[in-house]
């Protein structure tokens, strides 16, 4: 069955440092994948979608197949990047497609 | 101003209650979709709407309904709150794109539901 897995719930990290936020995906067809981000006291938003190949407030996702994964990264942490994180993956459930959520991972960026 | 409006935004109230939480939005989106989200879990869909008319259950056991009358409106009601209601509900909408192709769903701001 169609499933996302994001492995921390919690993610730490110092400003400047790397970040990285882990999402694996199971699914068999080809798939397409979000990343959505939830800042404190504001609305779920789209980050980033895999099929747009852009970097949105310098963080990047690449989609890797081999491993069904959808990483996303920044190489310097900013303390703004503290937020929630899911990773969605948009794929047939039933007869019809629909978003596919992870458990999301809270980052938290320390000063 | 295109956006997605819930109300209320706070809710509660005791068990037994009937209650619609209302979800409006003028983006021009054919298609909603109300989640369930305890805090920092994941989104669980529980309904969701192609356009008028048109209504189906999410992967996530409801015993909440919703309608589709107008397009730009999709309330969910509870017939008998209880508490194991207590949650966020998230109104969400997207453009009608073709099968298959995964659209931006844009979210409001949410209901928080507290049932005693």
């Amino acid at each position: 069955a169609q499933r996302v897995t994001q492995p921390e719930k919690l993610l730490s990290v110092f400003k400047g440092a790397p970040v990285e936020l882990k999402c694996n995906y199971s699914y068999s067809g080809s798939p397409e994948l979000f990343w959505y981000v939830q800042y404190s006291r504001q609305r779920l938003q789209l980050l980033l979608r895999h099929i747009s190949r852009e970097s949105i407030k310098g963080f990047t996702a690449d989609l890797n197949k081999g491993e069904t994964s959808f990483h996303l990264k920044k190489p310097f942490a900013q303390e703004e990047d503290s937020a929630m994180y899911y990773c969605a993956l948009y794929a047939p459930m039933d007869s019809n497609y629909q978003l596919i959520w992870g458990a999301g991972t809270k980052l938290i960026i320390k000063p | 101003e295109a956006d997605i409006y819930q109300t209320p935004r706070y809710l509660v109230i005791g068990t037994g209650k009937k209650i619609t939480l209302e979800c409006s939005q003028t983006m021009g989106h054919d298609k909603m979709y109300w989640y369930q989200q305890d805090p920092g879990m994941e989104l669980h869909l529980i309904h969701y709407s192609y356009g008028v008319n048109s209504t189906e259950k999410g992967d996530l056991s409801s015993e909440s309904t919703v309608s589709r009358i107008r397009t730009e409106h999709f309330p969910l009601t509870l017939e008998s709150a209880r508490p194991s209601h207590t949650s966020q509900y998230l109104c969400a909408s997207s453009e009608q794109k073709r099968q298959g192709a995964g659209e931006t769903q844009y979210f409001g701001p949410g209901t928080r539901l507290l049932v005693l």
